[in-house]
C-alpha cells in the first residue's frame, strides 16, 4: 500500500525558510522511473508544480521559483525534503507531495497535504 | 511556465454528459501523449482519473473518458452523478528543457 505524508510547520514568518518533509511507504525511490514531486495549492486557487526528484537523483524545479527551492531525498529513510527560502504571504498554500511515474508523467498517489500559512 | 487553459466552470444535470477542455501548446499538450486529469473534492487531495490522454486507472468508472486533438485535451464525463461535482485539473508533460509538467487552471463542475 502506497502512502505519502507531509510534515512541517503550519506557520512561518515572512523571509523565513520553509522545510517540508515527505515520508513515504509502499515503494522505493530507487526504482527506475519513480519520481516524487512537491505541488502546492493556494486557498481557492489552482495546483502549481514546484519541484521533482527522480530515482537517479536528478532534480527539476519550477522556472518561476527555482532560485528559492531545493529538493533532496534520503532513500534509506524513504523521505523527500523540500526547502523554500524567503517565504512571503503569497506562498500561503496547501503543500502536497506526490508519487509520479516519470515514464508517463502522471501522479498516482498524493499525500493529504499540509497547510502552510505565511504571516508575521 | 504558463498554465494550461481550462474553462472556469461547467455544469450539467444528472444523467447528462459534460466535456472539459484543456488547451495548451505544441510544447506540452500537443507535443506529448502525457496528459492526465485529476478530480478534487473540497478539502481533499486530488485523485487521478485519466492518464496517458485516455487511460483509466483501476477503480475509475468508465463514465470518465479522455481524448486529445492537436493542442487541446478533453475530459468527458457521461451519465453525470451528484458525486462528480468537484474541481477538475488537467496536467501535461512539458518537455525536458522546461519545467517538466504544467497544470491547468482548474474547472469547477456543478451537477445541477
Amino acid at each position: 500500500q502506497v502512502t505519502l505524508r507531509e510534515s512541517g510547520p503550519a506557520l512561518v514568518k515572512p523571509t523565513q525558510t520553509l522545510t517540508l518533509t515527505c515520508t513515504f511507504s509502499g515503494f522505493s525511490l530507487s526504482t527506475s522511473g519513480m519520481c516524487v514531486s512537491w505541488i502546492r495549492q493556494p486557498p481557492g486557487k489552482a495546483l502549481e508544480w514546484l519541484a521533482l526528484i527522480d530515482w537517479d537523483d536528478d532534480k527539476y524545479y519550477s522556472t518561476s521559483l527555482k532560485t528559492r527551492l531545493t529538493i533532496s531525498k534520503d532513500t534509506s529513510k524513504n523521505q523527500v525534503v523540500l526547502t523554500m527560502t524567503n517565504m512571503d504571504p503569497v506562498d500561503t498554500a496547501t503543500y502536497y507531495c506526490a508519487r509520479i511515474w516519470c515514464s508517463s508523467w502522471y501522479i498516482d498517489y498524493w499525500g493529504q497535504g499540509t497547510l502552510v500559512t505565511v504571516s508575521s | 511556465q504558463s498554465a494550461l487553459t481550462q474553462p472556469r466552470s461547467v455544469s450539467g444535470s444528472p444523467g447528462q454528459s459534460v466535456t472539459i477542455s484543456c488547451t495548451g501548446t505544441s510544447s506540452d499538450v500537443g507535443g506529448y501523449n502525457y496528459v492526465s486529469w485529476y478530480q478534487q473534492h473540497p478539502g481533499k487531495a486530488p485523485k487521478l482519473m485519466i492518464y496517458d490522454v485516455s487511460k483509466r486507472p483501476s477503480g475509475v468508472p468508465d463514465r470518465f473518458s479522455g481524448s486529445k486533438s492537436g493542442n487541446t485535451a478533453s475530459l468527458t464525463i457521461s451519465g453525470l452523478q451528484a458525486e462528480d461535482e468537484a474541481d477538475y485539473y488537467c496536467c501535461s508533460y512539458a518537455g525536458s528543457y522546461t519545467f517538466h509538467v504544467v497544470f491547468g487552471g482548474g474547472t469547477k463542475l456543478t451537477v445541477l
